[in-house]
């Protein structure tokens, strides 16, 4: 079946530091791929995604580029503040009302 | 405005009660889920109705049962609560494109079994 997998959390930055999450993901043909996060206490926005190999979505600051040789959608962002602290999913959907999630991964960002 | 909504957003309740969460959607959207979330944030997708059919019903114990009135209300009922019951349940909604769904969620109700 088809699965997502996420670097176990949680991540601890400090402000203006370098973000990677990594994500890979295991399925039969090419699905659409996004990036959700989840703000504490509150439930999940859709941050970014790509539809095809090689799309990059950004958002926010935040990018991630859809790697089909490696299956990999791995989010990045060049400088993370304090607001960033949140749990980061990644999911992948093949065009039915079925999205799979990763286990999620828990970002924390000190001042 | 409020896309998608749940009420309420904290439930206490002692074992072996029955009590039902609310969600609507003002989207416009055919398709609305349930979905599960532990202490570990692992999310586990419960049910999904498409036009009030049902869709995706995952293993879940018949105590849970979904109720679709309309395509923009999705209600989630359970009966006999158990301990292993206390988590986050979130509602959500997707609206088809060419190529994926696309889900918006609703805030979460906190539900704790004592």
């Amino acid at each position: 079946g088809n699965s997502v997998t996420q670097m176990e959390g949680p991540v601890t930055l400090s402000e203006e530091a370098f973000l990677t999450i990594n994500c890979t993901y295991t399925a039969t043909g090419y699905p659409s791929l996004f990036w959700y996060v989840q703000y504490p206490g509150e439930g999940l926005q859709l941050l970014l995604k790509a539809t095809k190999a090689d799309d990059k979505g950004s958002n926010k600051g935040f990018e991630a580029t859809y790697r089909k040789e490696t299956t990999s959608f791995h989010l990045e962002k060049g400088s993370v503040q304090v607001s960033d602290s949140a749990v980061y999913f990644c999911a992948l959907n093949f065009g039915n009302e079925k999205l799979t999630f990763g286990t999620g991964t828990r970002l924390t960002i000190i001042p | 405005d409020t896309a998608v909504s749940q009420t309420p957003k904290y439930l206490v309740t002692q074992m072996g009660n029955d009590k039902s969460i609310k969600c609507e959607q003002n989207l416009g959207h055919d398709t609305m889920y349930w979905y599960k979330q532990d202490s570990k944030k692992f999310l586990k997708i419960m049910f999904s109705y498409n036009n009030k059919e049902l869709i995706i019903n995952e293993t879940v114990p018949n105590r849970f049962s979904p109720k679709s009135p309309d395509k923009a209300h999705l209600n989630l009922h359970i009966n006999s609560l158990e301990l292993g019951d206390s988590a986050v349940y979130f509602c959500a909604s997707s609206q088809q494109t060419i190529l994926y769904y696309e889900q918006y969620f609703g805030p979460g109700t906190r539900l704790t079994v004592t």
